[in-house]
């Protein structure tokens, strides 16, 4: 009974392509995050969703476009995609029980994706 | 601005051996703070956390942190190192500096030896 999920876990494609992953979460959560951690393992948020609305951008190159279409699932569409791009992305979903920032952050298993 | 520094972007201890993975934040504020960790090919989940309260934490596995204001550290601690602690480990601050969205270090990749 997975709580957050991704797909695809792996995404292999060529520069310039575009391409888009998927997440869900089963958990009721409010609120959902796509984060990118770089091959030394640093991790970034991206865009964070609360019921649906944008909360934070973080400086993403507006070739990252998250969309929403409901609370239980925030995808990740990504054009013309770079070398640079190359990374795991994990999508994340939290619900504030005792105030903000106190929240635990689920992550899903990651989507690696390779840009060649 | 928050943020979290780790010492230490690798440990190594041996089976059984005391476990101690640094964090030290900065902040104007008593921040919230947080420990994840991730085991390889995995998203990460959460080991313990500290909002208020006791500035002891217990977490899962047996591991513990301590907040310590006055050095500004939220190190992690666990007495025996088992083969299966070998992961990465994220310490995360939030409410410091305005922001309730995680800020997380750079992260500690813990190896443990037979």
């Amino acid at each position: 009974d997975t709580a957050v999920s991704q797909t695809p876990k792996y995404l292999v494609t060529q520069m310039g392509n575009d391409k888009s992953i998927k997440c869900e979460q089963n958990l009721g959560h409010d609120t959902m995050y796509w984060y990118k951690q770089d091959s030394k393992k640093f991790l970034k948020i991206m865009f964070s969703y609360n019921n649906k609305e944008l909360i934070i951008n973080e400086t993403v190159p507006n070739r990252f476009s998250p969309k929403s279409p409901d609370k239980a699932h925030l995808n990740l569409h990504i054009n013309s995609l770079e070398l640079g791009d190359s990374a795991v992305y994990f999508c994340a979903s939290s619900q504030v029980v005792s105030g903000p920032g106190t929240d635990t952050q689920y992550f899903g298993p990651g989507t690696r994706l390779t840009v060649l | 601005a928050q943020s979290v520094t780790q010492l230490g972007s690798h440990v190594s201890v041996s089976e059984g051996a005391l476990v101690l993975l640094r964090c030290n934040y900065s902040s104007s504020v008593p921040p919230y703070l947080f420990w994840y960790v991730q085991y390889p090919n995995q998203g990460l989940q959460l080991l313990l956390k500290y909002t208020t309260g006791a500035t002891l934490v217990k977490g899962i596995n047996g591991f513990e942190a301590e907040f310590k204001k006055s050095e500004t550290s939220f190190h992690l601690t666990k007495p025996s190192a088992h083969m299966s602690d070998a992961a990465e480990y994220f310490c995360a601050v939030t409410k410091s500096g305005g922001s309730y969205i995680p800020t997380f270090g750079r992260g500690t990749s813990l190896i443990v030896h037979p």
